[in-house]
């Protein structure tokens, strides 16, 4: 099946540890995004990336790293300077053409204790 | 930067209501998403208006791109259970460089009681 997918589904850590979110697409998609969620919030941007090797900061990319070393993954690192690091985590892609339609993954809920 | 009101906040209905939401940007969008997400689970997307005045269907979901470019409508007929979940709106201004970018709306939370 094609798709996004991302793991794992939950993930907690101790405050003051970076940890990395994975992000897969087999959707042969150029471009890919990080976007973050709070409760009672829309999604809010943390990274996107148009192609291999090239990424820019979103809206809110502070205490937030990326790569993009192959098309088919996105990876996060939220480090331990992100001072707000718990929330509910989502990668998506898209074609980039006139109708960038980007779809999600199931998305990681991160819990720093 | 560019800020979507979403309203209502949330609603709570009867099976077998229709139901309205809309969506206004201070600023023109020229493509408008609507998007349903479901309790831990990513947005899933509904239905895509890529022109002012357009007005596409999905079953029984319907969206407006409006006139002006600066809002969108989405309407869902007769709803059932499992219409229940968070509606949200998007708007892209374009392609090319950081255009795609996508703003959200903060979401509409609906309820249907069966």
């Amino acid at each position: 099946d094609g798709g996004i997918t991302q793991s794992p589904k939950y993930l907690f850590r101790k405050e003051g540890q970076n940890v990395t979110l994975s992000c897969e697409q087999n959707l042969n998609h150029d471009a890919m995004y990080w976007y973050r969620q709070d409760p009672g919030q829309g999604l809010r941007l943390i990274y996107y990336s148009q192609i291999v090797n090239d990424f820019q900061k979103g809206d809110i990319a502070e205490g937030y790293s990326v790569s993009r070393e192959k098309k088919e993954s996105f990876p996060l690192t939220v480090t331990s300077a992100q001072k707000n690091p718990t929330a509910f985590y989502l990668c998506a892609s898209s074609i980039v053409s006139l109708s960038d339609t980007q779809y999600f993954g199931p998305g990681t809920r991160l819990t720093v204790l | 930067g560019q800020q979507l009101n979403q309203s209502p906040q949330s609603m709570f209905i009867q099976e077998g209501e229709d139901v309205s939401m809309n969506c206004t940007s201070s600023s023109i969008f020229n493509t408008w998403l609507w998007y349903k997400q479901e309790p831990g689970e990513g947005p899933v997307l509904l239905i895509a208006l890529y022109k002012a005045g357009e007005l596409t269907s999905n079953g029984r979901l319907t969206a407006q791109f409006g006139i002006t470019r600066k809002d969108s409508f989405l309407n869902i007929s007769a709803s059932i259970p499992s219409d229940v979940g968070i509606y949200f709106c998007a708007g892209q201004l374009g392609s090319g460089g950081s255009n795609y970018k996508l703003t959200f709306g903060k979401g509409t939370l609906l309820t249907v009681n069966p």
